[in-house]
């Protein structure tokens, strides 16, 4: 079982439209999680962290099930700059030097 | 402030070439990272540094050397290419250990034939 999990799609919506992604990771011990966007062709870049309460900002909510072992983002109203990979990323013992990187959640946003 | 910048941003080299990935920050970080990420999947760790001085193995370092003689630059060579290490590779510097975001550089793209 890979350590962290993603759908790799590709999710195709049209703008305005909700889309919701998951991500498993399979060490319980696991202590901080994050969501990065990266472009076609791009370096990543944070989107937002994951806190055990869930935490929104703006359009996008963040999940996380610690008994389930799963995060999930949520985009709403989705938009044509939203087109990107989506990055799950989770960090096993509080160490970068752990950090585990999925293999991304394709998503366009069509017109 | 340029943050972190890699050179070159492609190469094309040849099976048994040596080269040496540039990397530089200049926001005083002292964790610096090189990850390499294959076609459809996620960064893995080649080799990460904790100051000048200071490099360690991640993941994935069979094929890599690094040095941190200084700060601010973080090399990574490649001694034998080898058609596997054909990839994209990415540098990161970050405050502490657990600092997010780590700030990447836009990625070298290498191509071993």
């Amino acid at each position: 079982r890979k350590e962290v999990e993603q759908d790799p799609g590709p999710f195709n919506v049209p703008e305005g439209a909700t889309v919701a992604f998951n991500c498993t990771y399979s060490n319980s011990a696991s202590q901080s999680f994050f969501w990065y966007r990266q472009d076609c062709r791009k370096e990543p870049k944070l989107l937002m962290s994951v806190y055990s309460s869930g935490n929104e900002d703006g359009r996008f909510t963040a999940q996380l099930n610690r008994a389930s072992q799963y995060i999930s983002l949520l985009i709403r109203d989705s938009k044509l700059s939203d087109s990107a990979t989506y990055l799950c990323v989770v960090m096993p013992s509080g160490s970068a030097r752990q950090l585990t990187f999925g293999s991304g959640t394709q998503l366009t946003v069509l017109p | 402030n340029a943050g972190v910048t890699q050179t070159p941003k492609f190469r094309i080299l040849k099976i048994g070439q040596s080269m040496t990935l540039q990397c530089a920050q200049d926001m005083n970080h002292n964790y610096m990272y090189w990850y390499r990420q294959d076609p459809g999947m996620g960064l893995k760790l080649i080799y990460y540094s904790v100051g000048a001085g200071i490099t360690d193995k991640g993941e994935v370092p069979n094929g890599y050397n690094v040095s941190r003689s200084t700060t601010e630059d973080f090399p990574l060579r490649l001694e034998l290419a080898a058609p596997s290490q054909t990839s994209v590779y990415f540098c990161a510097s970050s405050w502490t250990e657990t600092d997010q975001p780590q700030h990447f550089g836009d990625g070298t793209r290498l191509s071993i034939l």
